[in-house]
């Protein structure tokens, strides 16, 4: 079993539908949670991140942790075709110092079409 | 704020050459910077960790003799893939911490021909 699972899609929806996109993890130890956006052939792009379980809205993104399930959300409101892009799960634990790797899920491609 | 640069975006170079990529923090300094690698529609890949004034700590499988990792300032790392091969060509991309936020660079594009 991996350590972060996350659906690889492709998920097309409408334009101001509401996305849901999800993923789970195994290791308890983990204790900071990220979602990033990559468009192609860019860098990630850190959109929401948190170390606590509930909610965190920023705008249109929310960010959902439930720790006793090992599950995260990231639910974007009213989506638009600019929000077409990769959106991938990161999470850390932390391991001492300021090293504070990250463990990626593969990235859900969304097209949110006009 | 929370810009990090990545020098060159795209680079070209033949077999047995070697290339150097910088990353840079631009508006913070960063103790610790990551280089990762990623293939087309995978995910990221990390293969350092890479602390300021010390040694690169390399993850498991990524030849440390072949890619060099310098940290000589708290905004700047270094990846120096030596003698380049075509199957070391893929995007490179770095990113420097703010304490566990971690803000990636746009990506290097390598290609060995």
């Amino acid at each position: 079993q991996k350590e972060v699972e996350q659906d690889p899609g492709p998920l097309s929806v409408p334009e101001g539908a509401i996305v849901s996109l999800n993923c789970t993890y195994s290791n308890s130890a983990f204790q900071y949670f990220m979602w990033y956006r990559q468009y192609s052939r860019k860098g990630p792009e850190l959109l929401m991140y948190t170390y606590s379980s509930g909610n965190k809205e920023d705008g249109r993104f929310t960010a959902q942790v439930d720790k006793s399930s090992k599950y995260i959300s990231l639910f974007i409101r009213d989506s638009q075709p600019s929000d077409s892009a990769t959106y991938l799960c990161a999470m850390s634990a932390n391991s001492g110092g300021s090293n504070y790797k990250l463990t990626f899920g593969k990235g859900t491609l969304l097209t949110v079409n006009p | 704020g929370a810009v990090v640069s990545q020098h060159p975006s795209r680079v070209i170079c033949k077999s047995g050459t070697s290339v150097k990529i910088e990353c840079r923090s631009l508006d913070f300094q960063a103790t610790t910077m990551f280089w990762y690698r990623q293939f087309p529609k995978q995910s990221l890949m990390l293969m350092a960790t890479s602390n300021e004034g010390s040694k690169a700590t390399y993850e498991q499988g990524v030849e440390k003799d072949k890619f060099l990792i310098n940290h000589a300032s708290l905004t700047l790392s270094t990846l120096t893939v030596t003698s380049a091969h075509p199957e070391d060509s893929s995007f490179y991309i770095c990113s420097a911490a703010q304490g566990y936020e971690q803000y990636f660079g746009p990506g290097t594009r390598l290609t060995v021909t």
